[in-house]
């Protein structure tokens, strides 16, 4: 069975920097592309970046590219989310997602998230 | 890249069909057969219902209906039931080699 569990959120300050995980098991890990979504406080989804299977390519969406980078660790089924230069607008749960091989968006199994809150 | 537009709501009565529009631009839905839709009940993760516009994962009810014309997508829920009370949301594949979502439709059973 697929399970997905992110850790790392937490309070932090305007301009400081928290790096989530996500500990991937029940598939093969390096197969897939995966993906960090968020959702802000009673709002929609929002998507946050993506990493190829192998880690070697990765795409960002504009309101955080420069300041988050997401990688991946395929020996230890991890999925990494380094966010720095953090914002009161950052503040959101974070979702991991597993994507098919395609890389596409069609992401089969999510993570329960991990809250992050960006605040004074 | 803007969002992709949805009804903020839609509402049936059980055993109704309803639609959910997902009006993109050319450089997304209208661009790629990559259109996939989530439903998220209350303080629950997004759980993936369509891929690939048209196609259900294994353990989806065939209640559940995917199609594309141009730049808009839809998804269709035939027989609705208590259950499908649920926020949607679609996304796409971009020509920017992101993912963009759609800004969510809440759906009421009545």
């Amino acid at each position: 069975e697929v399970h997905l569990v992110e850790s790392g959120g937490g309070l932090v300050q305007p301009g400081g920097s928290l790096r989530l995980s996500c500990a991937a098991s029940g598939f093969i890990f390096s197969d897939y592309w995966m993906h960090w979504v968020r959702q802000l406080p009673g709002k929609g989804l929002v998507w946050v970046a993506r990493v190829r299977s192998d880690g070697s390519d990765a795409s960002y969406a504009a309101s955080v590219r420069g300041r988050f980078t997401i990688s991946r660790d395929n020996a230890k089924s991890t999925l990494y989310l380094q966010m720095n230069s953090l914002r009161a607008e950052d503040t959101a749960v974070y979702y991991c997602a597993k994507d098919s091989i395609l890389g596409s968006g069609s992401s089969d199994y999510w993570g329960q998230g991990t809250l992050v809150t960006v605040s004074s | 890249q803007s969002a992709l537009t949805q009804p903020d709501s839609v509402s049936g009565s059980p055993g109704q069909s309803i639609t959910i529009s997902c009006t993109g631009t050319s450089s997304d839905v209208g661009g790629f057969n990559y259109v996939s839709w989530f439903q998220q009940h209350p303080g629950k993760a997004p759980e993936l219902i369509i891929y690939e516009v048209t196609n259900r994962p294994s353990g989806v009810s065939n209640r559940f209906s995917g199609s594309k014309s141009g730049n808009t997508a839809s998804l269709t829920i035939s027989g609705l039931q208590d259950e499908d009370e649920a926020d949607y949301y679609c996304s796409s594949f971009t020509s920017s080699h992101t993912v963009v979502f759609g800004t969510g439709t809440k759906v009421t059973v009545l």
